[in-house]
């Protein structure tokens, strides 16, 4: 079976703080793609990054550093000095060989300023 | 950077009433795919479509619902007889032709669609 659960329904956090987004997936496919979305309140998905199962090398894009273990199948996603413009919903998904991806429920953030 | 364009942004539709999605995708992708998502819920697949046929549809992708390519350019998802529960946010994306299967996604920035 093909899962993704976001346990965090709801994160909130003061300006400047870090904050760290679980992801942990379910896949029996051995060659899959791990992403994470930004929902804003506008609505639209927009891509943050794309991770295929062959690459455990961490990533860091300006604040925004993501971690993959496959070892505990997870690929947690971490602002660090969190902004207001950060707010909005994360999604993780996955894609294996197949066409579907799919994605977890999302975790609402809310940064205060 | 090419886009997946969308259109409308947001349609307000009686119930019982047929309704039009529209999708551009990015001009050298051959591969086209719906997704919804309900108000505040997962994003949810619905159908995928290659080579002018669905190459894979989920349970919700019912009689209800159809798919086409009209013009080579447009991707279009129909939807008959709309119900209450058919109000979501529907995303249409797009895929490279490439041999690499899971790379090169762009999603549209979605139709909210309400069902009044």
């Amino acid at each position: 079976a093909q899962k993704v659960t976001q346990a965090q329904t709801e994160i909130s956090v003061v300006e400047k703080e870090d904050v760290t987004l679980d992801c942990v997936y379910e896949t029996r496919d051995t060659t899959y793609y791990l992403f994470w979305y930004k929902q804003p309140p506008s609505g639209e998905l927009v891509f943050l990054i794309r991770r295929n199962s062959f690459d455990e090398q961490n990533e860091i894009s300006g604040r925004y550093s993501w971690n993959f273990q496959k070892s505990t199948s997870s690929f947690n996603f971490t602002i660090t000095a969190s902004q207001v413009v950060d707010s909005a919903v994360y999604f993780c998904a996955l894609k294996g060989t197949g066409n579907q991806f799919y994605f977890g429920t999302g975790t609402s953030l809310t940064v205060i300023p | 950077e090419p886009e997946v364009t969308q259109t409308p942004s947001h349609q307000v539709t009686q119930m019982g009433q047929e309704v039009i999605l529209r999708c551009v995708p990015i001009s050298n992708h051959l591969y086209f795919y719906w997704y919804r998502q309900i108000l505040g819920q997962k994003v949810e697949f619905l159908v995928s479509f290659y080579n002018n046929e669905i190459s894979e549809k989920s349970e919700i992708f019912d009689d209800q619902f159809s798919v086409e390519r009209p013009d080579g350019s447009n991707f279009t998802l129909k939807i008959r007889s709309t119900k209450l529960e058919d109000s979501a946010m529907y995303f249409c994306a797009s895929k490279q032709n490439t041999l690499r299967l899971n790379y090169g996604y762009t999603f549209g920035s979605g139709t909210r669609l309400t069902v009044v």
